[in-house]
């Protein structure tokens, strides 16, 4: 089945810092979508980015298909972004169907 | 402003007692689905319904049951619940635009199981 790996694990910043979050793939994926948890909190919908380079905010998602892998920039980081960034991928499954990573927490110290 | 609602947000229940979570959206999608976060296992889809009374199983169906009647809810049910239930439930709507979609989550349910 679709396997969705992302790195790093955890990573540490001073505010200002910017974050480069990483996903990777095992199949083809006609649907990708970033996604933000805040401790003991919902998923927030941040970006939905099957192929190419979109932006919103501070956020910047570059998607390689051919490459099986995504990308999510994070630009001048806030203490407020702290939380887990999952990545969620559609395997053309024709079912709406999402498989997620298992997330990167994200730090940001003041 | 779009929104997926769920009730209740906290509940205990003890073993064996049944457990009705329900989830509701204003927004007219066709999708819903029901997961389960738990450490270290992430995301699991326990089912997914694609409209009214068309309900699939996801990859973790079992010990549960759903039942959509009208478009806008959608509830999963644990008939006579266990303590490996325990775990922060989350519903999830969307629709689609053309080939893409994005999925919508509500704010949980925290089950407790004793």
């Amino acid at each position: 089945g679709q396997q969705v790996q992302q790195s790093p694990s955890s990573l540490v910043l001073q505010e200002g810092e910017n974050a480069e979050l990483q996903c990777n793939f095992s199949s083809t994926a006609t649907q990708l979508q970033w996604f933000y948890q805040s401790p003991g909190g919902s998923l927030v919908s941040l970006l939905s980015n099957p192929s190419g380079t979109k932006h919103t905010g501070r956020l910047t998602s570059t998607t390689v298909t051919k490459e099986r892998r995504s990308s999510l920039h994070i630009s001048s980081s806030q203490t407020t972004d702290s939380g887990t960034y999952l990545c969620a991928i559609d395997q053309n499954s024709g079912y709406n169907k999402l498989t997620f990573g298992k997330g990167t927490v994200l730090l940001v110290s003041p | 402003d779009m929104k997926v609602t769920q009730m209740p947000r906290y509940l205990i229940k003890r073993m064996g007692e049944n457990v009705l979570l329900e989830c509701g959206q204003d927004m007219s999608h066709e999708t819903m689905y029901w997961y389960r976060q738990d450490p270290g296992l992430g995301l699991q889809l326990i089912y997914i319904s694609y409209d009214v009374d068309s309900n699939s199983e996801g990859d973790i169906p079992k010990g549960y049951r759903v039942s959509r009647k009208k478009r806008e809810h959608f509830s999963l049910i644990l008939d006579s619940a266990k303590t490996n239930q325990t775990s922060v439930y989350f519903c999830a709507s969307s629709s689609r635009t053309g080939s893409s979609y994005e999925q919508y989550f509500g704010p949980g349910t925290r089950l407790t199981v004793l």
